[in-house]
Protein backbone atom coordinates (compact mmCIF):
# COMPACT_ATOMS: atom_id res chain seq x y z
CA UNK A 1 0.00 0.00 0.00
CA UNK A 2 0.87 3.31 0.08
CA UNK A 3 3.13 4.78 2.15
CA UNK A 4 5.37 7.61 3.83
CA UNK A 5 8.56 7.75 5.42
CA UNK A 6 10.03 10.93 6.75
CA UNK A 7 13.27 11.68 8.91
CA UNK A 8 13.02 10.71 12.64
CA UNK A 9 12.95 13.51 15.23
CA UNK A 10 12.83 15.63 17.03
CA UNK A 11 14.93 18.36 15.20
CA UNK A 12 16.85 21.16 16.77
CA UNK A 13 18.38 23.79 15.30
CA UNK A 14 19.82 27.52 16.02
CA UNK A 15 17.84 30.79 14.27
CA UNK A 16 18.52 31.32 10.59
CA UNK A 17 19.78 27.39 10.21
CA UNK A 18 19.57 25.90 7.05
CA UNK A 19 16.24 23.02 7.41
CA UNK A 20 16.12 19.89 5.78
CA UNK A 21 13.78 17.13 6.61
CA UNK A 22 13.91 14.59 4.46
CA UNK A 23 10.59 12.67 3.02
CA UNK A 24 10.22 9.59 0.58
CA UNK A 25 7.43 7.70 -0.53
CA UNK A 26 6.11 4.52 -1.67
CA UNK A 27 2.97 4.70 -4.03
CA UNK A 28 1.39 3.48 -7.09
CA UNK A 29 1.07 5.82 -10.43
CA UNK A 30 1.78 9.26 -10.25
CA UNK A 31 0.55 10.86 -6.15
CA UNK A 32 0.05 14.20 -5.04
CA UNK A 33 2.52 15.33 -2.60
CA UNK A 34 1.70 17.42 0.67
CA UNK A 35 3.39 19.35 3.69
CA UNK A 36 1.46 20.01 6.62
CA UNK A 37 2.23 22.15 9.86
CA UNK A 38 1.06 21.63 12.95
CA UNK A 39 2.10 24.21 15.42
CA UNK A 40 1.41 23.96 19.26
CA UNK A 41 -2.31 23.00 20.34
CA UNK A 42 -3.27 23.26 16.89
CA UNK A 43 -4.79 21.39 14.47
CA UNK A 44 -2.66 20.70 10.88
CA UNK A 45 -2.87 22.98 7.92
CA UNK A 46 -1.33 22.61 4.36
CA UNK A 47 1.67 24.22 4.42
CA UNK A 48 2.97 23.38 0.85
CA UNK A 49 2.10 20.73 -2.00
CA UNK A 50 3.17 19.63 -5.66
CA UNK A 51 0.53 17.59 -7.92
CA UNK A 52 3.34 16.09 -10.40
CA UNK A 53 6.83 15.41 -10.80
CA UNK A 54 9.49 17.95 -10.71
CA UNK A 55 7.01 20.75 -9.15
CA UNK A 56 8.17 22.85 -6.44
CA UNK A 57 6.05 23.99 -3.81
CA UNK A 58 7.02 26.84 -1.87
CA UNK A 59 5.23 28.72 0.99
CA UNK A 60 6.49 30.75 3.95
CA UNK A 61 10.38 30.44 2.76
CA UNK A 62 9.56 26.58 2.45
CA UNK A 63 10.10 24.87 -0.25
CA UNK A 64 10.01 21.02 -1.65
CA UNK A 65 10.76 19.27 -5.32
CA UNK A 66 8.92 16.55 -6.48
CA UNK A 67 11.47 14.06 -7.15
CA UNK A 68 9.81 10.85 -9.08
CA UNK A 69 13.11 9.61 -9.84
CA UNK A 70 14.56 9.37 -6.37
CA UNK A 71 10.51 9.23 -5.29
CA UNK A 72 11.36 12.18 -2.57
CA UNK A 73 9.64 15.33 -1.05
CA UNK A 74 11.95 16.77 0.59
CA UNK A 75 11.45 19.79 3.02
CA UNK A 76 13.91 22.87 2.68
CA UNK A 77 14.05 26.93 4.32
CA UNK A 78 17.20 28.43 4.38
CA UNK A 79 16.92 30.40 7.26
CA UNK A 80 14.24 29.47 10.18
CA UNK A 81 13.10 31.47 12.76
CA UNK A 82 11.90 31.05 16.32
CA UNK A 83 7.91 30.68 15.24
CA UNK A 84 8.94 27.83 12.43
CA UNK A 85 8.82 25.59 15.81
CA UNK A 86 6.46 23.15 15.08
CA UNK A 87 5.52 19.16 13.98
CA UNK A 88 6.03 18.67 10.07
CA UNK A 89 4.14 16.34 8.13
CA UNK A 90 4.72 15.03 4.65
CA UNK A 91 1.47 13.16 3.55
CA UNK A 92 0.26 11.74 -0.19
CA UNK A 93 -2.85 11.22 -1.88
CA UNK A 94 -2.66 8.81 -4.80
CA UNK A 95 -3.86 9.14 -8.25
CA UNK A 96 -6.70 7.18 -9.61
CA UNK A 97 -9.21 8.45 -7.32
CA UNK A 98 -8.06 7.54 -3.57
CA UNK A 99 -10.18 9.71 -1.12
CA UNK A 100 -7.41 9.30 1.50
CA UNK A 101 -4.60 11.10 2.25
CA UNK A 102 -1.76 9.31 3.88
CA UNK A 103 0.46 10.99 6.31
CA UNK A 104 4.38 10.17 7.90
CA UNK A 105 4.41 9.81 11.39
CA UNK A 106 5.78 13.68 11.70
CA UNK A 107 9.11 15.43 12.61
CA UNK A 108 9.41 17.89 15.61
CA UNK A 109 11.44 20.87 14.91
CA UNK A 110 12.22 23.46 17.72
CA UNK A 111 14.16 26.31 16.48
CA UNK A 112 15.93 28.02 19.63
CA UNK A 113 17.19 31.73 19.71
CA UNK B 1 -15.63 31.86 9.29
CA UNK B 2 -15.63 28.90 11.29
CA UNK B 3 -14.20 26.27 9.38
CA UNK B 4 -13.47 22.88 10.95
CA UNK B 5 -15.26 22.87 15.14
CA UNK B 6 -14.61 20.35 16.81
CA UNK B 7 -15.96 19.44 20.74
CA UNK B 8 -14.69 19.05 23.06
CA UNK B 9 -11.66 20.19 23.02
CA UNK B 10 -10.67 17.48 26.33
CA UNK B 11 -12.38 14.48 28.04
CA UNK B 12 -12.09 11.73 30.45
CA UNK B 13 -13.37 8.61 30.26
CA UNK B 14 -13.66 5.55 32.41
CA UNK B 15 -13.08 2.12 30.42
CA UNK B 16 -16.35 0.69 29.20
CA UNK B 17 -18.02 4.13 28.82
CA UNK B 18 -19.51 5.91 26.00
CA UNK B 19 -19.46 9.15 24.14
CA UNK B 20 -19.59 11.21 21.06
CA UNK B 21 -16.75 13.60 19.51
CA UNK B 22 -18.82 16.14 17.99
CA UNK B 23 -17.51 17.64 14.19
CA UNK B 24 -18.92 20.50 12.11
CA UNK B 25 -18.01 21.95 9.49
CA UNK B 26 -19.52 25.08 7.41
CA UNK B 27 -17.37 25.33 3.79
CA UNK B 28 -20.17 22.41 2.33
CA UNK B 29 -17.40 20.31 1.69
CA UNK B 30 -18.25 16.62 0.73
CA UNK B 31 -15.11 14.91 2.18
CA UNK B 32 -15.15 14.31 5.67
CA UNK B 33 -12.61 12.51 7.83
CA UNK B 34 -11.45 11.40 11.44
CA UNK B 35 -7.63 10.73 12.10
CA UNK B 36 -6.06 9.95 16.07
CA UNK B 37 -2.62 10.95 16.25
CA UNK B 38 -0.78 9.00 18.45
CA UNK B 39 3.11 10.22 19.91
CA UNK B 40 5.56 9.47 17.25
CA UNK B 41 2.85 7.81 15.29
CA UNK B 42 1.61 10.55 12.81
CA UNK B 43 -1.76 10.40 11.82
CA UNK B 44 -3.83 7.32 11.13
CA UNK B 45 -7.54 7.47 9.33
CA UNK B 46 -10.34 6.36 11.63
CA UNK B 47 -13.38 6.67 9.44
CA UNK B 48 -14.08 8.85 6.38
CA UNK B 49 -17.55 9.83 4.08
CA UNK B 50 -17.70 11.14 0.67
CA UNK B 51 -20.74 12.61 1.15
CA UNK B 52 -23.88 12.69 3.18
CA UNK B 53 -25.29 8.95 3.81
CA UNK B 54 -21.74 7.48 2.66
CA UNK B 55 -19.08 6.50 5.05
CA UNK B 56 -16.29 4.14 5.18
CA UNK B 57 -13.32 2.65 6.85
CA UNK B 58 -10.02 3.84 7.41
CA UNK B 59 -7.09 2.36 8.47
CA UNK B 60 -8.04 1.87 12.50
CA UNK B 61 -12.52 1.82 12.38
CA UNK B 62 -12.31 -1.16 15.71
CA UNK B 63 -13.93 0.15 18.48
CA UNK B 64 -15.51 3.22 16.67
CA UNK B 65 -18.59 4.05 14.61
CA UNK B 66 -19.63 7.16 12.38
CA UNK B 67 -22.48 8.71 10.76
CA UNK B 68 -22.87 11.36 8.52
CA UNK B 69 -26.58 12.30 8.06
CA UNK B 70 -26.02 15.92 6.85
CA UNK B 71 -23.50 17.32 4.81
CA UNK B 72 -21.86 20.07 7.78
CA UNK B 73 -21.48 17.19 10.26
CA UNK B 74 -19.54 14.02 11.44
CA UNK B 75 -19.85 12.29 14.45
CA UNK B 76 -17.61 9.85 16.14
CA UNK B 77 -18.80 7.49 18.62
CA UNK B 78 -16.87 5.58 21.14
CA UNK B 79 -18.76 2.93 22.69
CA UNK B 80 -16.84 1.04 25.33
CA UNK B 81 -13.61 3.26 25.52
CA UNK B 82 -10.68 1.84 26.34
CA UNK B 83 -7.05 2.72 27.43
CA UNK B 84 -5.81 1.97 23.87
CA UNK B 85 -8.21 4.47 22.62
CA UNK B 86 -6.63 7.35 24.66
CA UNK B 87 -5.35 9.77 21.45
CA UNK B 88 -5.53 13.16 20.06
CA UNK B 89 -8.75 13.03 17.16
CA UNK B 90 -8.29 15.29 14.16
CA UNK B 91 -11.68 15.83 12.37
CA UNK B 92 -11.20 16.98 8.95
CA UNK B 93 -13.08 18.53 5.86
CA UNK B 94 -12.31 19.12 2.40
CA UNK B 95 -14.26 19.69 -1.42
CA UNK B 96 -11.87 17.71 -3.15
CA UNK B 97 -10.77 13.92 -2.38
CA UNK B 98 -7.64 14.50 0.57
CA UNK B 99 -7.61 17.66 0.05
CA UNK B 100 -6.27 17.17 -3.69
CA UNK B 101 -6.07 19.79 -6.51
CA UNK B 102 -6.79 23.23 -5.61
CA UNK B 103 -8.48 22.51 -2.19
CA UNK B 104 -6.64 21.63 0.72
CA UNK B 105 -7.97 19.44 3.77
CA UNK B 106 -9.01 21.85 6.31
CA UNK B 107 -8.43 20.51 10.00
CA UNK B 108 -10.28 21.11 13.49
CA UNK B 109 -8.10 21.99 16.29
CA UNK B 110 -8.30 18.59 17.87
CA UNK B 111 -10.09 16.28 20.73
CA UNK B 112 -8.18 14.97 24.07
CA UNK B 113 -9.26 11.87 24.68
CA UNK B 114 -7.80 9.93 27.45
CA UNK B 115 -9.39 6.65 28.98
CA UNK B 116 -8.33 5.88 32.36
Amino acid sequence: GDSVTQMEGPVTLSEEAFLTINCTYTATGYPSLFWYVQYPGEGLQLLLKATKADDKGSNKGFEATYRKETTSFHLEKGSVQVSDSAVYFCALISSGGSEKLVFGKGTKLTVNP
Amino acid sequence: NAGVTQTPKFRILKIGQSMTLQCTQDMNHNYMYWYRQDPGMGLKLIYYSVGAGITDKGEVPNGYNVSRSTTEDFPLRLELAAPSQTSVYFCASSYSPGGSGANVLTFGAGSRLTVL
